[in-house]
């Protein structure tokens, strides 16, 4: 079964940029989706279609994707970006989900 | 604005069914295209896709529960539902519902709209 890997956590300092990767076998010929799950909420949808943010999402959150690997990129992180981040890709009729990323703002 | 909302039994005993109600709020299930689905998360652990059913009754689930997983939908009351047959302890999870937005042709699938959840737990 397909599988995607994210680094278990990920430390950025308040105002940096923090970049959450995304691997999985020819990812690039997939779209990928991410999700920001706060604690005992549901995942919220960030970035779909590789690029592209919902309505609502602040312009800081900005994703690419090519090769083997996925990138969720925040710019200016703030406090409130601490939290759980997902990948998720679509292979054999399957949602697949990446194993998940804490982000801690130092 | 979409809402959804999960309703069950928070305790279901081994080897006994879980079944778990969507009821959808500020759209209709049958307008669109989209494919309305379960994901559930293990405490302290990943998500893990269930599966989704349009509203035409179409449904895929994940291989890897395929043969304990049946979907529903029922139109007339803006819901669908989630049966999952004997249950064990490695099925204790927050089971959440949500609007998968799914281009067949392109492979695009993302999930754009969840309900809170909802803890389900498996008890001996």
């Amino acid at each position: 079964s397909y599988e995607l890997t994210q680094p278990p956590s990920v430390s950025v300092s308040p105002g940096q940029t923090a970049s959450i990767t995304c691997s999985g076998d020819n990812l690039g010929e997939k779209y990928v989706s991410w999700y920001q799950q706060k604690p005992g909420q549901a995942p919220q949808l960030v970035i779909y279609q590789d690029t592209k943010r919902p309505s609502g999402i602040p312009e800081r959150f900005s994703g690419s994707n090519s090769g083997n690997t996925a990138t969720l990129t925040i710019s200016g992180t703030q406090a409130m970006d601490e939290t759980d981040y997902f990948c998720q890709a679509w292979d054999s009729n399957t949602a697949v989900f990446g194993t998940g990323t804490k982000v801690t703002v130092l | 604005q979409v809402q959804l909302q999960e309703s069950g039994p928070g305790l279901v005993k081994s080897s006994q069914t879980l079944s778990l109600t969507c009821t959808v709020s500020g759209g209709s299930i049958s307008s669109g295209d989209y494919y309305w689905s379960w994901i559930r998360q293990s405490p302290g652990k990943g998500l893990e896709w269930i599966g989704y059913i349009h509203y035409t009754g179409s449904t895929y689930y994940n291989p890897s529960r395929e043969s304990r997983v049946t979907m529903s939908v029922d139109t007339s009351k803006n819901q669908f539902s989630l049966k999952l047959s004997s249950v064990t302890a490695a099925d204790t999870a927050v089971y959440f519902c949500a609007r998968g937005d799914y281009n067949i042709v392109t492979g695009y699938y993302a999930l754009d709209y969840w309900g809170q959840g909802t803890l389900v737990t498996v008890s001996s």
